[in-house]
């Protein structure tokens, strides 16, 4: 069992559609981290939250730190948001390790 | 744009060479951390340097090496070439070694024939 799961694998919306990305992981962490990468390689940092809920435009992420488990919201989806969605935890006593999901590939459609 | 260039973009090398990878993190930043991506995977911490010294490493044999410069630029350097080791290198850098916002590169995609 992979130390950080993510829900769906796939995803396919419609422009301005509400879509949500889950993370459930299983070890102690100091900080979650939601990075968007796009076709090429890229990867480009969206979020880092070790509690409540940040806000970045039309994107929100949420933890639950006791619950282990977070949730990328994006509002409004637009063709361009399509990307491939990665969690990932520095966890707690590693100091500089983080551990990736595999990824959750999103395609919105017009 | 992250101000994290790496160099070369693709490259091609043959099972037991050597390979050595580059990148250029942004102004300020003094640690940097390269990671493995095979395709349809997510990607696999192999080392962070801070401050020109190894500062934590995950799973990877000894034949991949890197080093940071004063200037906070870094190498990945990986010996006797194994046709798993084709894969996306990424490096990341950032300005504290844990619980900051990380700054990719494009990678490298290296391919081992």
């Amino acid at each position: 069992k992979n130390e950080v799961e993510q829900s769906p694998q796939n995803l396919t919306a419609q422009e301005g559609e509400f879509i949500t990305i889950n993370c459930s992981y299983s070890v102690g962490i100091s900080a979650l981290h939601w990075l968007q990468q796009h076709p090429g390689g890229g990867i480009v940092s969206l979020f880092m939250l070790s509690s409540g809920k940040k806000k970045h435009g039309r994107l929100i992420a949420t933890i639950n730190i006791q619950e282990k488990h977070s949730s990328l919201h994006i509002t409004a989806s637009h063709p361009r948001d399509s990307a491939v969605y990665i969690c990932a935890v520095s966890e707690a006593g590693t100091a500089s390790k983080l551990t990736f999901g595999t990824g959750t590939r999103l395609q919105v459609t017009l | 744009e992250t101000g994290v260039t790496q160099s070369p973009t693709h490259l091609i090398k043959t099972r037991g060479q050597q390979v050595t990878l580059r990148c250029s993190s942004q102004s300020g930043h003094n640690t940097v951390s390269w990671y493995q991506q095979a395709l349809g995977q997510g990607p696999q911490f192999i080392f962070q340097y801070y401050r020109e010294e190894e500062n934590g490493r995950g799973n990877f044999p000894p034949r991949f090496s890197g080093l940071q410069f004063p200037n906070y630029s870094s190498e990945l350097n990986v010996n006797a070439l194994e046709l798993d080791d084709s894969a996306m290198y990424l490096c990341a850098s950032s300005t504290k070694t844990i619980n900051e916002k990380l700054f990719f590169g494009s990678g490298t995609q290296l391919s081992v024939l």
